[in-house]
């Protein structure tokens, strides 16, 4: 059975304080690592998909990249709009598995 | 492309009740998913449609869950004989079916339980 562990379930940042939030995942045949964004009362909004060990994407101030067995999301010089849950899932058929999530939340 | 709407946003119901929520995708999207979610938790695979066809039922889903998509369109899924377990944010997500494809989600029906 897939299992994508994500940490730490939450995390406070002062604005500019760099930080990384982990996935980690356990599945047979992986096609995409997902990462959405999620804000309270909302449905998650897709950020970026990551497909072999090595690759990177950015958006803003937003970096993932991939490992054949974790994938991180790098927050460089948050600002309090970037306050969300992030949500990692990986994707083996047609279907996302999602982890629980980090909450960050970005002190002005 | 107007997003997937979902209705009601909330929804608040008498255990025993029968609900149903709706979904509209993304039009042209030929996949159509249902999660769940729970507070502090990531969304859970509910069930797939590919069209019209519903293609895959998690364990999850109980036999007083269904779910239907007439004609590959809008869906819709109902509980009946609600419990307080039920209580959590359903999901909709629509994508056109390309390989490795992301999920475009709604902003979810919030069910309460009493």
């Amino acid at each position: 059975e897939d299992q994508v562990t994500q940490s730490p379930e939450a995390l406070r940042l002062q604005e500019g304080e760099s930080s990384s939030l982990n996935c980690s995942y356990t599945v047979s045949g992986l096609r995409g690592l997902f990462w959405y964004r999620q804000d309270p009362g909302k449905g998650p909004e897709f950020l970026f998909t990551l497909y072999s060990a090595g690759e990177e994407k950015e958006k803003e101030r937003l970096k993932a990249t991939l490992t054949k067995k974790e994938s991180f999301l790098h927050i460089t010089a948050p600002k309090p709009e970037d306050s969300a849950t992030y949500l990692c899932a990986v994707q083996t058929d047609y279907k996302l598995s999602f982890g629980a999530g980090t909450t960050v939340t970005v002190r002005a | 492309d107007t997003g997937v709407s979902q209705d009601p946003r909330h929804k608040i119901t008498k255990r025993g009740q029968n609900v149903t929520f709706r979904c509209d995708p993304i039009s042209e999207h030929n996949r159509l998913y249902w999660y769940r979610q729970t507070l502090g938790q990531g969304p859970e695979f509910l069930t797939y449609f590919q069209n019209e066809a519903q293609l895959e039922k998690s364990r999850l889903l109980s036999d007083r869950f269904s779910a239907e998509r007439p004609k590959g369109s809008f869906s819709t899924l109902e509980i009946q004989r609600t419990e307080q377990g039920d209580s959590a944010m359903y999901l909709c997500a629509s994508s056109s079916g390309a390989t490795n494809e992301k999920l475009f989600f709604g902003s979810g029906t919030q069910l309460s339980v009493l």
